[in-house]
């Protein structure tokens, strides 16, 4: 079942380089949305999308830039990475249209090493 | 300012026993609560939810407890298994103000069954 998909699964990049992580959603959800996980710190938002022309801040966009191409895609970029954006990076979709609109739904997440 | 709080990082139980994991919340606007389980390589997949009109939500071995007054909830596994092993994420959400249509995370618990 790959409704949320995210490429590339892993990256390693040097710090300064800019990297786009990309999500693709067969789901049909209206809403998207980026977290990086931390150790010990649990998932982050970093940007989220209620519907393509909707775009707002997490609680650590700070280093980031997204894109709404389509309601099924959504990407997020690293304009020039640093070390301190070494994380596990997961993309999550959640459907507005449904009574709980709250249950979100995640991609299998893609590893990031900025040396 | 951590809103979830999920305060014992790991937690190792016997086959057949019971695991019980626990979530504190500070924001008294949140109103769904939701736990996500994760195995490593994979992204977190949703497993049970509650809303604060209820206090208690059961779904097979899995039970999720929620009470109000102290801001706590708390899943319940019996009997566990060794597949239940993996991070569990306590995550809530409010239906209105800042935190509307967004969900904040706990830190995880790792949960090891022995055999």
């Amino acid at each position: 079942d790959a409704d949320v998909t995210q490429t590339p699964r892993n990256r390693i990049t040097k710090t300064g380089k800019r990297i786009m992580l990309e999500c693709s959603q067969t789901k049909g959800h209206d809403r998207m949305y980026w977290y990086r996980q931390d150790p010990g710190l649990g998932l982050r938002l970093i940007y989220y999308s209620f519907d393509v022309k909707d775009i707002n801040k997490g609680e650590i966009s700070d280093g980031y830039s997204v894109s709404r191409q389509a309601q099924a895609k959504f990407s997020l970029s690293l304009e020039s990475a640093i070390p301190n954006q070494t994380a596990l990076y997961f993309c999550a979709t959640s459907d507005s249209s449904r009574e709980v609109t709250d249950t979100q739904y995640f991609g299998p997440g893609t590893r990031l090493t900025v040396l | 300012d951590q809103q979830v709080k999920q305060n014992s990082p790991s937690l190792s139980v016997q086959e057949g026993r019971i695991s019980i994991l626990n979530c504190d919340y500070t924001n008294s606007m949140f109103d769904y609560f939701l736990w996500y389980k994760k195995y490593p390589a994979e992204g977190p997949t949703f497993l049970i939810s509650i809303s604060s009109i209820k206090d208690k939500n059961e779904d097979g071995r899995f039970t999720v407890f929620l009470n109000k007054s102290a801001k706590h909830l708390s899943l319940h596994i019996v009997p566990s298994q060794p597949g239940d092993s993996a991070v569990y994420f306590c995550a809530a959400s409010a239906a209105g103000g800042t935190s509307y249509g967004k969900l904040t995370f706990g830190q995880g618990t790792i949960l090891t069954v022995h055999p």
